[in-house]
């Protein structure tokens, strides 16, 4: 089993719509978890961290759960701009090491 | 500006030529990890550095080697590339709590 799955899509979602990705991980040990975006041939870039609470940063929720062990990513009033892979991350507090998922391509169409 | 630099940014190559890509970071960070990416198989880390001198293998350290004799740089050498070492290659670097700096890339072609 993967440590870090996400469904790799691809997504094709009217531009406008709302648009929820989830991934799992195995590692229970797992302390910090990030959503990053890469646009197609470009560098990974920090979208947002996680928190057990939950948060927001405009147009976009992420949330953890912990007791079953997934991430969400939620995308309100998608744009097209959003198109890109998200890539779901985990990690460890004092060890720099992240787990990186494969992806789940999102295309949003006018 | 803040930035992760890597050169070259494409590289063709044949089977056995030894060849470095540099990696370098004006952020003072003391983690550099070096990334391949392929089709399906997602993000894979070669090799990492906590700081300068300490290196370590990564998940997929086979035919790649690193050096780390500066903070800022962090060099990728490949002795002897072979075709399976065709990929994307990032390095990034990070200053702690995990979030992660990359450079744009380097598209390596071993023929």
């Amino acid at each position: 089993r993967k440590e870090v799955e996400q469904d790799p899509g691809p997504f094709n979602v009217p531009e406008g719509a709302t648009v929820a990705f989830n991934c799992t991980y195995s590692n229970s040990a797992s302390q910090s978890f990030f959503w990053y975006r890469q646009d197609c041939r470009k560098e990974p870039k920090l979208l947002m961290s996680v928190y057990s609470s939950g948060n927001e940063d405009g147009r976009f929720t992420a949330q953890l759960n912990r007791a079953s062990q997934y991430i969400s990513l939620l995308i309100r009033d998608s744009k097209l701009s959003d198109s890109a892979t998200y890539l779901c991350v985990v990690g460890y507090f004092g060890n720099e090491k992240l787990t990186f998922g494969t992806g789940t391509r999102l295309t949003i169409i006018p | 500006e803040a930035q992760v630099t890597q050169n070259p940014r494409y590289l063709i190559t044949v089977t056995g030529k030894k060849l470095t890509v540099t990696c370098s970071q004006n952020m003072n960070h003391e983690y550099m990890s070096w990334y391949r990416q392929d089709p399906g198989l997602g993000l894979r880390q070669i090799y990492y550095s906590m700081n300068v001198e300490v290196t370590d293998k990564g998940d997929v350290p086979e035919g790649y080697k690193v050096s780390r004799k500066e903070k800022r740089n962090f060099p990728l050498i490949l002795e002897s590339p072979s075709p399976n070492q065709t990929s994307l290659y990032f390095c990034a670097s990070s200053g702690g709590l995990n979030e992660q700096f990359f450079g744009p890339g380097t598209r390596l072609t071993v023929l």
